[in-house]
């Protein structure tokens, strides 16, 4: 099966100062990743998606996520964190277990952003 | 594009009684819906897969006479939760994808059930 990891319940950074929440991976066959954004009691909001192409992926609201076929990872980034940016990032891969096409998810990271 | 809306937001519920939940695609056609359950702090976890006209395939453990779900058209899917008790609490999501890009998914806003 697909899976995907996010190491980091939490991750603090200053207003400011760049950021990055981790994710690696573990798929059989070419690796189909995506970034999801949560604020409090919403659904999820869509960032960016490697299918192929470039590993560098750029998404929105500033954010980008480096694909690394060797490191099997695939980690979120910002050049600046904003306060607004405090949220909860969920990883995911596409899972094709059982013929359907799936979202497996991570474990999610709370980012919190400060002043 | 691509709107994913679900009704109600937020639902209070007696224990025993049955509660209904709406997943629309406002803008497009969905061929597949999703539907997850979210704990507090938890990631999301997949209930259950409808494709329109057919049976929903659910994920192992999910009581599929206790979550009923009902994907009528390509715009809407309903998930019933029946004789709902406190346990049954927690955030659902929807989700829709699109004919010909099913690895893309669009969600909805979720509706908080509590079941008192």
């Amino acid at each position: 099966a697909q899976s995907v990891a996010q190491p980091e319940d939490q991750v603090n950074v200053a207003e400011g100062n760049p950021l990055t929440v981790k994710c690696t991976y573990s798929v059989s066959g070419n690796p189909y990743l995506f970034w999801y954004v949560q604020y409090p009691n919403r659904g999820l909001q869509f960032l960016l998606k490697y299918i192929t192409g470039d590993n560098l992926v750029k998404g929105s609201y500033g954010f980008e996520a480096e694909f690394n076929k060797s490191q099997t990872s695939f980690h979120l980034k910002k050049p600046s964190a904003l306060v607004s940016d405090s949220a909860l990032y969920f990883c995911a891969v596409r899972d094709l277990t059982g013929g359907g096409n799936k979202l497996t998810f991570g474990t999610g990271t709370q980012l919190k952003v400060e002043l | 594009g691509a709107v994913v809306s679900q009704h109600p937001s937020r639902v209070i519920c007696k224990s025993g009684t049955s509660v209904k939940i709406e997943c629309r695609s406002l803008d497009f056609q969905a061929t597949t819906m999703f539907w997850y359950r979210q704990f507090p702090k938890q990631s999301l976890m997949l209930m259950a897969t409808s494709n329109e006209g057919s049976k929903a395939t659910y994920e192992q453990g999910v009581e599929k006479d206790k979550f009923l779900i009902n994907h009528a058209s390509l715009t809407l899917s309903t998930l019933t939760v029946t004789s709902a008790h406190p346990e049954d609490s927690s955030f659902y999501i929807c989700s829709a994808s699109l004919a010909g890009v099913p690895y893309e998914q669009y969600f909805g806003p979720g509706t908080r059930l509590t079941v008192t």
